[in-house]
């Protein structure tokens, strides 16, 4: 047990629409990143946020948006939805801003199709 | 660039055998860290270690060891009298000077009966 739940586990979608999904770290957690894998492949970075505030990104374009919120809950909004999205989207989060320090746990992902 | 190489896709080995998975990496930071993950079929990834440039040491936990050579920059990881539960894919990950991981894309480990 990792602490950090995401939902919804399985999403199907199609291409153009709009998707958002969410993920909810452990308490003390400032730091959340997001990270999307697809089939067969390791995990990419998309995006890093710290207490609220987006403070990296990953070779990603603007239609990958995100929130952080001060409960320790996040979301990862994707607009206009491409075939090639379809991944298993992950959520990590930890206590600070830096990785080496600590551990970054993660959840078991989001599995999104786009048809 | 910041590149992780992980050649093996797919590894199987029978029970209690040795099995190594090899990672090489690239960076152009002279600190920088290097950790092993795990994901098993439920999909979260699993952190196994972390590991510093600056500490060369080899390192073991039960089964598993690490093997890190800065004068190679391989960063290999041994699990000792593989068991069916180890079957998982494997990540190796560099730290980035941005605090990113750069992961490599995996090595496939199964361990039949």
């Amino acid at each position: 047990e990792t602490g950090v739940t995401q939902s919804p586990t399985h999403l199907i979608k199609t291409r153009g629409q709009q998707v958002t999904l969410r993920c909810s770290s452990q308490s003390g957690h400032n730091t959340v990143s997001w990270y999307q894998q697809a089939l067969g492949q390791g995990p990419q970075f998309i995006f890093q946020y710290y207490r609220e505030e987006e403070n990296g990104r990953g070779n990603f374009p603007p239609r990958f948006s995100g929130l952080q919120f001060p409960n320790y809950s996040s979301e990862l909004n994707v607009n206009a939805l491409e075939l090639d999205d379809s991944a298993l989207y992950l959520c990590a989060s930890s206590y600070g801003t830096a990785a080496a320090n600590e551990k970054l746990f993660f959840g078991s992902g989001t599995q999104l199709s786009v048809l | 660039a910041q590149k992780v190489t992980q050649a093996q896709t797919e590894i199987s080995v029978v029970e209690k055998e040795d099995v190594t998975l090899d990672c090489v990496y690239e960076t152009r930071d002279t600190t920088y860290y290097l950790f092993w993950y795990k994901q098993p079929p439920s999909g979260e990834l699993v952190f196994l270690i972390r590991r510093n440039s600056f500490d060369e040491q080899n390192e073991i936990s039960g089964r598993y060891s690490w093997n890190f050579q800065k004068s190679t920059s391989s960063f290999n990881f041994t699990i000792t009298a593989s068991q069916v539960v180890d079957s998982a894919v494997y990540f190796c990950a560099l730290l980035d000077s941005s605090y990113k991981l750069i992961f490599g894309s995996g090595t496939r480990l199964l361990v039949r009966p």
